[in-house]
Formats: C-alpha cells, sequence, structure tokens
C-alpha cells in the first residue's frame, strides 16, 4: 500500500463516545498534520508534528488529542465532541515540516459525524 | 498574514472550454502557492506549485498556473476541460516562516458539462 492512508472513513459518534482517527504514511516522510475540512470553509490546519514531535498546534480544543508514535503513523483522539464538530478530517505528510516548498500528500479523509 | 481567496465558490463550463479559476493571495513575505484539486470522496491532490522559478507552472493533466506579483494572483487554467476535470479546487499559499504551514482558500467547484 502507497501514499497516506486513514482509518475508518466514516465514522459516526454520540457526544460522550470516545474515539480514535488513525493515519498512516507510507512515503518515508518525517512530518504529519492533521486538518479540519467544514463544508463552506477554507481548510484548517489543526496540528503539525515532525520527527514525532508537535511543532503546531492550532488553538484546537482539548477534545482533540493528537498522538504520534513514530514517523509513519498518527493518531487523533477524540472525546466529548460537539455537533459542530462534524467534518472531514484529513491527514497529511511531506518530507519535512521546515521547507516552505515542500509538497503535502493528502489522505482520503475521515468523514465525522457527531450526533 | 498569510491568506489566500478564492472568487467564485462555483464555476461551470462547457466540455472543450477553457477553464480559468481564480486565486488572489496576501503575504508579507515571498510566497510559495499550490494549487491542489479534491475529486469526491478523495482527498486533495497537488496540481502544481510556484516556488519562485519561472513564473508560468505547468502541472499535471494538462493545467496550468501563472504567478502575477503585481496583481498578487495565481490563476488556474486548463485550454480545453474535460468531463474527469469535475472535482473541487483549493489554492493556498504556504507560510515560510513558521514551518510548512499552508494557508488555504474556500475551494472553487468546477462543473463542466457535455
Amino acid at each position: 500500500e502507497t501514499g497516506v492512508t486513514q482509518t475508518p472513513r466514516h465514522l459516526v459518534m454520540g457526544m460522550t463516545n470516545k474515539k480514535s482517527l488513525k493515519c498512516e504514511q507510507h512515503l518515508g516522510h518525517n512530518a504529519m498534520y492533521w486538518y479540519k475540512q467544514s463544508a463552506k470553509k477554507p481548510l484548517e490546519l489543526m496540528f503539525v508534528y515532525s520527527l514525532e514531535e508537535r511543532v503546531e498546534n492550532n488553538s484546537v480544543p482539548s477534545r482533540f488529542s493528537p498522538e504520534c508514535p513514530n514517523s509513519s503513523h498518527l493518531f487523533l483522539h477524540l472525546h466529548t465532541l460537539q455537533p459542530e464538530d462534524s467534518a472531514l478530517y484529513l491527514c497529511a505528510s511531506s518530507r519535512q515540516s521546515s521547507d516552505p516548498t515542500d509538497t503535502q500528500y493528502f489522505g482520503p479523509g475521515t468523514r465525522l459525524t457527531v450526533l | 498574514a498569510q491568506s489566500v481567496t478564492q472568487l467564485g465558490s462555483h464555476v461551470s463550463v462547457s466540455e472543450g472550454a477553457l477553464v480559468l479559476l481564480r486565486c488572489n493571495y496576501s503575504s508579507s513575505v515571498p510566497p510559495y502557492l499550490f494549487w491542489y484539486v479534491q475529486y469526491p470522496n478523495q482527498g486533495l491532490q497537488l496540481l502544481l506549485k510556484y516556488t519562485s522559478a519561472a513564473t508560468l507552472v505547468k502541472g499535471i493533466n494538462g493545467f496550468e498556473a501563472e504567478f502575477k506579483k503585481s496583481e498578487t494572483s495565481f490563476h488556474l487554467t486548463k485550454p480545453s476541460a474535460h468531463m474527469s476535470d469535475a472535482a473541487e479546487y483549493f489554492c493556498a499559499v504556504s507560510d515560510g516562516y513558521n514551518f510548512n504551514k499552508f494557508y488555504f482558500g474556500s475551494g472553487t467547484k468546477l462543473n463542466v458539462k457535455p
């Protein structure tokens, strides 16, 4: 399998549930990203990880908790979410996070619905 | 601060017609600019990028974009639309200061009519 994969592709959860989104990249990249894509809004960068260290936390509520156990895997742990958190969550990777010309490669996303 | 404005959330063209998707940016530093495409139920795929080399950038699937500093624009064009071009297109500017941080526009959905 190549590229960036995300699981699950669809997730429906209640506001009291705890769930996790998983992202895996097979490109040998050192940087990974979480984005939120809501209807009629630009993509919002949530977190940036470089060599497994979080280097950017874009004022994201604490009910979203990222984890990067190694350079190939990235998780987004979800708890006590709100209906407005329903969105498409996209994972991306790039060779390194410090190069502004570097291409980011995106996964297909997880469509999250919070009831 | 960096920002991107895409004029027109929906654009409709006939098959074979010229495609023009507009992108204007605001950047306090020389920008790095990207166009991505998103097909239904898929992630974003890079079409092309400008990284301060040639101002006319050619990408995949016959698309190209021209960086015009005086107009702060990076419009995306394709001479002849194909049905398979129907998708949503995103322009992004990269923040050269603070890691590889992208600022995306709101996107333009391209509809291609037969």
